[in-house]
């Protein structure tokens, strides 16, 4: 089975601009979570969703949002981007508790 | 508040030789307990998971223990090679049959010749 991929793998983009990441789970999957990782505060919880609903979400900004579709791809948007932003996006899909992760998208905000 | 705290941030250790990670959290109740494995670029990678009623889990070289009593879980890797040189994530399940986790600082192992 092909993994976890994420699109796009590099960003650049300026302060007040907004981003949409793709992640599409593996197949068979159905739960799909995502989180942002920096040096400084490591891997955060971002939310997760389950069958197109949200099932959990961290402790971030309402600037950050999600949504999963039918066939359980799954995009994260964030919107007037802060320099802040700038990390690792991490998605993953789960299977029987593990949890699958793809190769980030790596976002630089200017 | 919540914490959940990795030992130190780099471990050298010589190769052949034992390592040890630890895994240290507070006021959690998890489910279970995971290590995953990371590399630069890369994301993380599975390796082992512990429930909260197991005490000790095996996998090859890879060792996990669980004492919800202290708290803590050790990971360790015997025999250890160049390759497994990483950084190591320890993430526990706080919320039940949901796939949230809450991961840990890291620790980044460096294993020489």
């Amino acid at each position: 089975k092909a993994g976890v991929t994420q699109t796009p793998r590099y960003l650049i983009k300026t302060r007040g601009q907004q981003v949409t990441l793709s992640c599409s789970p593996i197949s068979g999957h159905r739960s799909v979570s995502w989180y942002q990782q920096t040096p400084g505060q490591g891997l955060q919880f971002l939310f997760e969703y389950f069958s197109e609903t949200q099932r959990n979400k961290g402790n971030f900004p309402g600037r950050f949002s999600g949504r999963q579709f039918s066939n359980s791809r799954s995009e994260m948007n964030v919107s007037t981007l802060e320099l802040g932003d700038s990390a690792l996006y991490l998605c993953a899909s789960s299977y029987e508790e593990t949890q699958y992760f793809g190769p980030g998208t790596r976002l630089l905000v200017l | 508040s919540q914490k959940i705290e990795q030992n130190s941030e780099a471990l050298n250790i010589q190769e052949g030789k034992t390592a040890t990670l630890t895994c240290n959290y507070t006021n959690y109740s998890p489910a279970y307990l995971q290590w995953y494995r990371q590399d630069p670029g890369r994301g993380p990678v599975f390796l082992l998971l512990i429930r909260e009623n197991e005490k000790e889990k095996r996998k090859e070289r890879l060792k996990v223990t669980f004492d919800t009593t202290l708290k803590q879980s050790l990971f360790h890797i015997t025999a250890s090679q160049p390759a497994d040189s990483a950084t190591y994530l320890c993430a526990l399940d706080v919320t039940y049959n949901t796939d949230k986790l809450i991961f840990g600082t890291g620790t980044r192992l460096q294993v020489f010749p």
